[in-house]
């Protein structure tokens, strides 16, 4: 079955430091990719998105690379700000009808910016 | 984008008592909607896939008659946690796919038994 393996965290980090997160999968297929980010007490949002190899999500600052050679979706940040602590989630949906809707989840990273 | 809500956003409860969690779309109808379940510092679990008109799907290891959906309609959802107890303590949330298939999640529901 599908499955997501994501960086544990928690991960601390000064304001304006490089972030990586990074996440790899398993999935048959070509399935779709996603970086999901949830704030405390709130619900999931999504964050970027991916739905071929070598396709690049990107959204304030954030980014991640889709690459089929290395099953990988790493979500990268140039400069991190304290409005960036959050937990962040990679996610994947199969390419299979069966599962064309559900979505596989990662664990889950904790960040932390410091000001 | 489209809109995901729940109600309540947080409840208290009793051990033993029923609690339904609303999920509505309000901006878009969804045939399918998810409920995922969330523990503490923990990833999203899968619950059960809610279809409209039809029964809903759940997963391994889930407890259907505890864990009562029901899809009244194409923007409505709702999960009722039967005779909860402690244990079911957790965040629920619920999300609903686009017509593009992207999802769009409510904002959780968090859920104490005492």
């Amino acid at each position: 079955g599908n499955s997501v393996t994501q960086m544990e965290g928690p991960v601390t980090l000064s304001e304006e430091a490089f972030l990586t997160i990074n996440c790899t999968y398993t999935a048959t297929g070509y399935p779709s990719l996603f970086w999901y980010v949830q704030y405390p007490g709130e619900g999931l949002q999504l964050l970027l998105k991916a739905t071929k190899a070598d396709d690049k999500g990107s959204n304030k600052g954030f980014e991640a690379t889709y690459r089929k050679e290395t099953t990988s979706f790493h979500l990268e940040k140039g400069s991190v700000q304290v409005s960036d602590s959050a937990v962040y989630f990679c996610a994947l949906r199969g390419s299979s009808s069966g599962s064309a809707r559900q979505l596989t989840f990662g664990s889950g990273t904790q960040l932390t910016v410091l000001p | 984008g489209a809109v995901v809500s729940q109600h309540p956003s947080w409840v208290i409860c009793k051990s033993g008592t029923s609690v339904k969690i609303e999920c509505r779309s309000l901006d878009f109808q969804a045939t399918t909607m998810f409920w995922y379940r969330q523990f503490p510092k923990q990833s999203l679990m899968l619950m059960a896939t809610s279809n409209e008109g039809s029964k809903a799907t759940y997963e391994q290891g889930v407890e259907k008659d505890k864990f009562l959906i029901n899809h009244a309609s194409l923007t409505l959802s709702t999960l009722t946690v039967t005779s909860a107890h402690p244990e079911d303590s957790s965040f629920y949330i619920c999300s609903a796919p686009s017509v593009y298939n992207e999802q769009f999640f409510g904002p959780g529901t968090r859920l104490t038994v005492l």
